[in-house]
């Protein structure tokens, strides 16, 4: 089972700040299958980014992922109130598939 | 769009079995693979397992294995995922979730959540 290692564990920025959330995988991903989900209290988790680095749709532009084999980022550029949550990382590349342990993003 | 509804909240005691509801509208059911997620409280996601809604083909995580079930209808539908012999950390929200973008993984789609609780 690959074991997705998020750092830090919390972020705490003021709307306008850059962002950097980092997931760092036990193993190489497959075709760097990394996705980034935002989670807000009782909701379900929200697709940001896929494939390490491609933004799904209706995803603002401030949201932009990197890395390849173990090390991938998640970055948001400017942050808006509406960002602040907590960011998992996910690898669907090899079965089991695995959520890091998240990132939350709050206001400092 | 595919959307998903999810039956509602339960209770459970220890030992018993639970049953949640994945209803599916908006596009064709069985093109697409239903997978299942559960978050326990303040926890990360964990993948349970899917099943393939043409052919009913399932693949489970190794920690539900022999304790989970998926099956659906397809007439109606509707994914359905078992958990059996529950215990008090099977307590958690769990979802549906699904995957609409072409060459991709990731879930895109996901139910509304359906919180089991365990408790005596």
């Amino acid at each position: 089972e690959i074991v997705l290692t998020q750092s830090p564990g919390t972020l705490s920025l003021s709307p306008g700040e850059r962002a950097t959330l980092s997931c760092r995988a036990s193993q190489s991903l497959n075709n760097n299958y990394l996705a980034w989900y935002q989670q807000k209290p009782g909701q379900a988790p929200r697709l940001l980014i896929h494939g390490a680095a491609s933004r799904a749709t209706g995803i603002p532009d401030r949201f932009s992922g990197s890395g390849s084999g173990t090390d991938f980022t998640l970055t948001i550029s400017r942050l808006e109130p509406e960002d602040f949550a907590v960011y998992y990382c996910q690898q669907y590349g090899s079965s089991p598939r695995t959520f890091g342990q998240g990132t939350k993003v709050e206001i400092k | 769009q595919v959307r998903f509804v999810q039956s509602g909240a339960e209770l459970k005691k220890p030992g018993a079995s639970v049953k949640v509801s994945c209803k599916a509208s908006g596009d064709t059911f069985t093109i697409y693979a239903i997978h299942w997620v559960r978050q326990a409280p303040g926890q990360r996601p964990e993948w349970m397992g899917w099943i393939n809604a043409a052919n009913g083909k399932t693949k489970y995580s190794p920690n539900f294995q022999g304790r989970v079930t998926l099956s659906r209808d397809t007439s109606a539908s509707t994914a359905f995922m078992e958990l059996t012999s529950l215990r008090s950390e099977d307590t958690a929200i769990y979802f549906c979730a699904t995957i609409s973008i072409s060459f991709s993984g990731a879930f895109d789609i996901w139910g509304q959540g359906t919180l089991v609780t365990v408790s005596s």
